[in-house]
């Protein structure tokens, strides 16, 4: 059975800086890899797709990259700023085509 | 364009009365799934469906739980005799289909419905 981590599960940064999240995954076996983000009360925003071919997505400030070996995804936000701050989720997708969620990194930024 | 619209976005209902969630996916999207987000316990996949298939059903945590999807595009999540474990915000997603090329595994997500059973 899939499990998926997040760490940390909160953050807090002062505006400007450079983050990581962190992703790991128990099972290499995915078919893709999602991103999202959740603001408060809110459904969830798809940020970046890796399929499990790929090493790494880029959207604007944020870099996903994708290690199926190791069971490893980090979510890189450049520059962050105060409207960053949210939930963000790590989902596995698998041949079943099911999203195994992480429970998210709660990150605050901080003007 | 319109993304995946659900309805109502908040219920409150007693223990033991039946709720109807509604789910409206992005249009031309084969795909449409249910999840649960609980306190503390993250989204858990419900149910699936793609296009005309018989849909999987294997997430759904008891036989009060039901859905159906009407011309391959609304959907309804049901609920019979409500309990308050069931409290929860209710997801729905949509996507072109999965394993397709491309885009097509995105997932697109509505806001939810939050239910709360008394």
């Amino acid at each position: 059975k899939q499990e998926v981590t997040q760490i940390p599960a909160a953050l807090s940064v002062p505006e400007g800086e450079n983050l990581v999240l962190n992703c790991s995954f128990t099972d290499s076996a995915i078919y893709n890899l999602q991103w999202f983000r959740q603001d408060p009360g809110k459904g969830l925003t798809s940020l970046l797709l890796i399929q499990s071919s790929q090493r790494e997505q880029t959207s604007g400030r944020l870099n996903a990259s994708l290690d199926k070996s190791s069971g490893r995804s980090t979510l890189y936000i450049a520059a962050s700023q105060p409207g960053d701050s949210a939930t963000y989720l790590c989902a596995v997708g698998g041949s079943n085509y099911k999203l195994t969620f992480g429970k998210g990194t709660l990150l605050t930024v901080n003007p | 364009g319109a993304g995946v619209s659900q309805s109502p976005s908040n219920k409150v209902t007693e223990k033991g009365k039946d709720v109807e969630l509604r789910c409206d996916p992005i249009s031309g999207h084969t795909a449409l799934y249910w999840y649960r987000q609980s306190l503390g316990q993250g989204l858990e996949f419900l149910i699936y469906f793609q296009g005309n298939s018989a849909p999987d059903k294997s997430g759904l945590p008891s036989d009060r739980f039901s859905a159906e999807r009407t011309g391959g595009s609304v959907s309804t999540l049901t609920i019979q005799r409500t309990q308050q474990e069931d409290s929860a915000v209710y997801l729905c997603a949509s996507s072109l289909d999965y394993m397709a090329s491309g885009d097509g595994d995105t997932q697109y997500f509505g806001p939810g419905t939050r239910l709360t059973v008394l």
